[in-house]
Order: C-alpha cells, then sequence, then structure tokens
C-alpha cells in the first residue's frame, strides 16, 4: 500500500558532512516535492521537480540541492549539514494537474 | 510571496462538539485547496479538497468551505471523537509556480 518511500526514517549526522535523503515513489507521478516540517512554521517547500531532470527551487532552498535521474526517484542533498537543518522532511509525489500529494512518512535529520 | 495562514494553532473541544479551522490565503488566482491530517509520527494524509467551482463539500462528519470573494476556506468536523486528535494542515495550490503551499498546522486535541 506504501506509495512514497523514504529510505531512512531517522537519521545523525554531523556537521559538515554531506547528506543524501532519498524518496521513491510507485504511482508514475510526475511532480515530487520535498518540504521540511518544523513546528509552528507548517510545511516549507524546499524543491520541486516536475518531470526527470527538471528542478525548481521552492521556499527555502538556500543549504540544499536536488537530483532527479529517474521519474520515480528524487533525492535532497545537504552539501554540507548545518544544525539548523536539523528537523523533519517529508517527500511528495503527485500527477501532473498536482491534485493530490501523496507524503512519505518522513526523515527525522538532527544534525550534531 | 504567497502565503496561507491558518488559525488557531492550537484547538481543544470535548468529545462529540464541534471543530472549526480557519485559513486565508494570498493568491486570488488559487483554484484547489485540501487539508491535511497528521497524526503523531505519521505522514499528513488528504482527508478532503475543495475546488473553486464549488463552495462547499462535505464528507461525513468533515465539510470544507471556501469564500472565493474573502479568499478563505475552512474545515469542519462535526462529532468530534477522540481519533480526530492530530494536526490538521490547510494549503492552497498557488497558480504562480503551480505549488501547494501550506498553512502552520492546527493542533487538535478531543477530550473523552
Amino acid at each position: 500500500d506504501v506509495k512514497v518511500t523514504q529510505s531512512s526514517r531517522y537519521l545523525v549526522k554531523r556537521t559538515g558532512e554531506k547528506v543524501f535523503l532519498e524518496c521513491v515513489q510507485d504511482m508514475d507521478h510526475e511532480n515530487m516535492f520535498w518540504y521540511r516540517q518544523d513546528p509552528g512554521l507548517g510545511l516549507r517547500l524546499i524543491y520541486f521537480s516536475y518531470d526527470v531532470k527538471m528542478k525548481e527551487k521552492g521556499d527555502i532552498p538556500e543549504g540544499y540541492s536536488v537530483s532527479r535521474e529517474k521519474k520515480e526517484r528524487f533525492s535532497l542533498i545537504l552539501e554540507s549539514a548545518s544544525t539548523n537543518q536539523t528537523s523533519m522532511y517529508l517527500c511528495a509525489s503527485s500527477p501532473a494537474d498536482r491534485y493530490g500529494y501523496t507524503f512519505g512518512s518522513g526523515t527525522r535529520l538532527t544534525v550534531v | 510571496g504567497e502565503n496561507v495562514e491558518q488559525h488557531p494553532s492550537t484547538l481543544s473541544v470535548q468529545e462529540g462538539d464541534s471543530a472549526v479551522i480557519k485559513c486565508t490565503y494570498s493568491d486570488s488566482a488559487s483554484n484547489y485547496f485540501p487539508w491535511y491530517k497528521q497524526e503523531l509520527g505519521k505522514r499528513p494524509q488528504l482527508i478532503i479538497d475543495i475546488r473553486s467551482n464549488v463552495g462547499e463539500k462535505k464528507d461525513q462528519r468533515i465539510a470544507v468551505t471556501l469564500n472565493k470573494t474573502a479568499k478563505h476556506f475552512s474545515l469542519h468536523i462535526t462529532e468530534t471523537q477522540p481519533e480526530d486528535s492530530a494536526v490538521y494542515f490547510c494549503a492552497a495550490l498557488m497558480e504562480y509556480g503551480n505549488k501547494l503551499v501550506f498553512g502552520a498546522g492546527t493542533i487538535l486535541r478531543v477530550k473523552s
């Protein structure tokens, strides 16, 4: 039944490390998104992609990059992790018309 | 930029009472407004959505109303039950960038 899978539920990384968060969807959705969830701030869009090899910045892209080499996979990269990137990261996908996002279970990243 | 404001941030109701959560949005061209429920430790899940060509939509104990002129929409839960306790997020699909922008979330507690 799980349609959007995030590779890790919990992750602890050190400051300065390069971090990869992986997301895979099996619904053949065109669009994929990375959000960050922090208490009191809701879900904030980091990056999104509407096609393979395409990417668009969201509202808070600084310190992040993404990769979409295949339709089903969307990776979020923290080039040099910092403590202020400690957060819950949620991946989502949607069909081309953008109605009906499906979220992954989230990755709780702690940077120490 | 585009934003969605959501109120209240926390809401406590007695079991059986009604709960109302309100959101306002900035992009007058928005035409799709979903609501997500996120239980503790779980992914956000779509519970109801409404498009701009209707003013109200119901699904059992849940209803959403939309006032396009005033640019606000609301979630109504009747006969609340303890299992309704969760964080609820509203969102609006912004025409610019064609992306969902989320509210900050409402923590709903239903006391039995």
